[in-house]
């Protein structure tokens, strides 16, 4: 059974800052790796997925894997009001068929 | 483009309430569905998924069923509401690149 957690589990940050949300999970045989992000009210929106060690970046945002110490996180780069959200990271396993995991969230508010 | 679109947008049900909700995907031929459901502010729990017509696994049992009477629909339902059933219930697909495209969902109060 995957065990999917993330950290901090709210985060408040002024505007142009730096922000690291990080995501750890149980299952070392896991492929497929998502950040989601979600609005207040809205249905939650893919950020970026990552599916092999190392960085990935798109715009502002980073994403980091590191299979070995169980561990994915996302960088958001000058962060922006409009950031502020709910943050979920998502896992797959190689063996999980359609199942995918989502982290307990982190809530990120950008004070502008 | 595909559209994923899911009804109603939001129910008020007493306890011990019927429910269905639906969901319908067009511009995508057999699509793999998903169920999931939200607490408020919380993780999103896998319920459902489906690969095709008439076939349906249940990943938590919530005391809810679910069913894919046709290609681009999915439904989400319940004899007896319970007041845990309160939530968000999106539905969602995949392509083949594995991202999951929620719908904008439905918001469940049960009082």
């Amino acid at each position: 059974q995957q065990n999917v957690q993330q950290s901090p589990e709210s985060l408040i940050v002024p505007e142009g800052a730096r922000t690291s949300l990080n995501c750890t999970f149980s299952d070392s045989a896991s492929q497929y790796f998502w950040w989601y992000r979600q609005h207040s009210g809205k249905a939650p929106k893919a950020l970026m997925s990552i599916f092999s060690n190392g960085e990935k970046e798109e715009g502002r945002f980073t994403i980091h894997l590191n299979k070995a110490s169980l561990h994915f996180s996302l960088h958001i780069r000058d962060s922006q009001p409009s950031d502020s959200a709910l943050y979920l990271c998502a896992v797959r396993g190689r063996n999980m068929g359609y199942k995918l995991t989502f982290g307990t969230g982190t809530s990120l508010l950008v004070d502008p | 483009a595909q559209t994923i679109h899911q009804w109603p947008v939001a129910e008020i049900k007493a306890v011990g309430s019927p429910l269905s909700l639906g969901c319908t995907i067009k511009g995508k031929s057999s699509p793999n569905l998903y169920w999931y459901w939200q607490a408020t502010g919380g993780t999103l729990q896998q319920l459902f998924y489906s690969i095709t017509v008439g076939q349906v696994e249940s990943v938590v049992q919530l005391n809810l069923s679910a069913s894919r009477p046709k290609d681009d629909q999915f439904i989400l339902s319940t004899e007896k509401l319970l007041l845990s059933h309160s939530g968000f219930y999106l539905c969602a697909w995949h392509p083949s690149a594995e991202t999951l495209y929620f719908g904008s969902g439905t918001r469940l109060t049960v009082l």
